[in-house]
């Protein structure tokens, strides 16, 4: 079964708008992390945030993880045409071993 | 730097043929090595990994197995594919040792179409 299941399934917005997508999990985690993935490529790490962290930044991406209610978001603030692409989450479970556990991700258009 | 080589990019399999597909890394030692695999617009489900030589682990019970001869080499196999193999084969890397698990590195993937 999927660990981490994002929220909304597809995303269509305009150019310079913000995005934000949520993922939900299950158990208790190392680790919580973000990944994009353009159409038939592999996959491109975003950004970590660790069990004790509850906000992380990296450029244009801000990341929260609520551990209480087990759940993240991903922003994308001021999004261009080249931030169309799929976002992942993935956890790290504590009791799962060297793995990382991926949902079923977020699909998100950027209209210019 | 470390790199990450996988290949082909595509394969068109007939049901019943071999499979073997190969991933390579380059540039650091003793990598925890992955195949997922992604059926189309959806998420990546682990099929195997491995933190060392010779050492696999599997996740589903399915028509494939996995070999880590080398420690920087990582090889899909299936001995007669089915056509619900088909999908989109990612291998990944992170570096060992590290206790929890760290970023993935992946390949660009192999679309595996078996008809």
């Amino acid at each position: 079964s999927q660990q981490g299941e994002e929220d909304p399934q597809a995303l269509s917005i305009q150019e310079g708008e913000n995005a934000t997508m949520n993922c939900s999990y299950k158990t208790s985690i190392n680790n919580l992390q973000w990944y994009r993935q353009n159409s038939g490529r592999g996959l491109v790490h975003l950004i970590l945030i660790r069990s004790n962290e509850r906000e992380k930044h990296s450029g244009r991406l801000r990341v929260t993880l609520d551990t209480s209610k087990k759940s993240s978001s991903l922003l994308i603030t001021a999004s261009r045409a080249a931030d169309t692409a799929s976002y992942f989450c993935a956890t790290d479970e504590k009791a799962a071993g060297n793995k990382l556990t991926f949902g079923g991700g977020t699909r998100v258009l950027v209209k210019p | 730097s470390q790199t990450i080589h996988q290949w082909p990019a595509t394969l068109v399999q007939p049901v019943g043929s071999p499979l073997s597909l190969e991933c390579t890394v380059e540039g650091t030692s003793n990598p925890n090595l992955y195949w997922y695999r992604q059926a189309a617009g959806r998420g990546l489900q682990l099929l195997f990994y491995s933190v060392g030589i010779g050492q696999i682990s599997s996740e589903v019970p399915q028509n494939l197995s996995a070999s880590r001869p080398q420690d920087r080499q990582f090889i899909l196999s299936s001995k007669k594919l089915l056509l619900s193999d088909s999908g989109f084969y990612l291998c990944a890397w992170s570096f060992g040792n590290t206790g929890a698990n760290e970023k993935l590195f992946f390949g660009s993937g192999t679309q595996l179409s078996v008809l």
